[in-house]
């Protein structure tokens, strides 16, 4: 079965540096692999989805994720954050097996300050 | 439209009662799914449905019953519920039926407090 690690629980930032969000899943088969958001009382919101194809996925509002499969890794970027930005990022991961189901990741709390 | 609605937004329910968490997509979905979701932790899967059919039970206790009335609605049921279940329930909904590789549409949630 798979697991995912986000390192990180809490990521405090100034505003328009830089952030990486770090998640490291481990699955003996391939994997889908996601970041989702969640802003204060609200569910959670797609971020971007690696399924396959292209391992450097971007989203609209700036943020990409890059799929590592050596390392294992599928790291959550932003190159300049906004106060905006400040929520619970939830990295998941599915299997390619059949009847696999998401599995979260303990969240990241990103915290922008001005 | 392309939100997931839930009601009620906030619920306080005694150990005795019976209540009903409700949900609602017209985006035409195949699946939908409960979440549970306590304080700085991740969503926690209970039920998945697919085509109306109930596909996963993630072992959750019998005081949770679901019921998929149709393709556009989905109820959780409550009854003699324990301070523990006081949390987050999340409902979402994915155009395909294979939970690993689906985006998942995520309504706002009920708060429930069981007291």
């Amino acid at each position: 079965a798979q697991s995912v690690t986000q390192l990180d629980s809490q990521v405090p930032v100034f505003e328009e540096a830089p952030v990486e969000l770090r998640c490291n899943y481990s699955s003996s088969v391939s994997v889908y692999l996601f970041w989702y958001v969640q802003y204060p009382n609200q569910g959670l919101q797609l971020l971007l989805k690696y399924l396959s194809g292209s391992t450097l996925v971007e989203s609209i509002n700036g943020f990409e994720a890059e799929f590592n499969k050596s390392q294992t890794s599928f790291h959550l970027r932003k190159p300049s954050v906004h106060i905006s930005d400040t929520a619970e990022y939830f990295c998941a991961v599915g299997e390619e097996t059949s009847g696999s189901r998401l599995t979260f990741g303990e969240g990241t709390q990103l915290t922008v300050n001005p | 439209d392309t939100e997931v609605t839930q009601t009620p937004k906030h619920l306080v329910m005694g150990m005795t009662n019976k209540k009903s968490l409700k949900c609602e997509q017209h985006m035409g979905h195949r699946a939908m799914y409960w979440y549970k979701q306590k304080a700085k932790k991740p969503p926690e899967l209970m039920f998945v449905y697919s085509y109306e059919k109930l596909s996963i039970n993630e072992s959750v206790p019998s005081r949770f019953s679901p019921e998929c009335p149709n393709s556009s609605l989905l109820n959780l049921h409550l009854h003699a519920l324990q301070p523990e279940d006081s949390a987050l329930y999340l409902c979402a909904s994915s155009q395909g039926t294979l939970p690993a590789q689906e985006t998942q549409y995520f309504g706002p949630g009920t708060r429930l407090l069981v007291l």
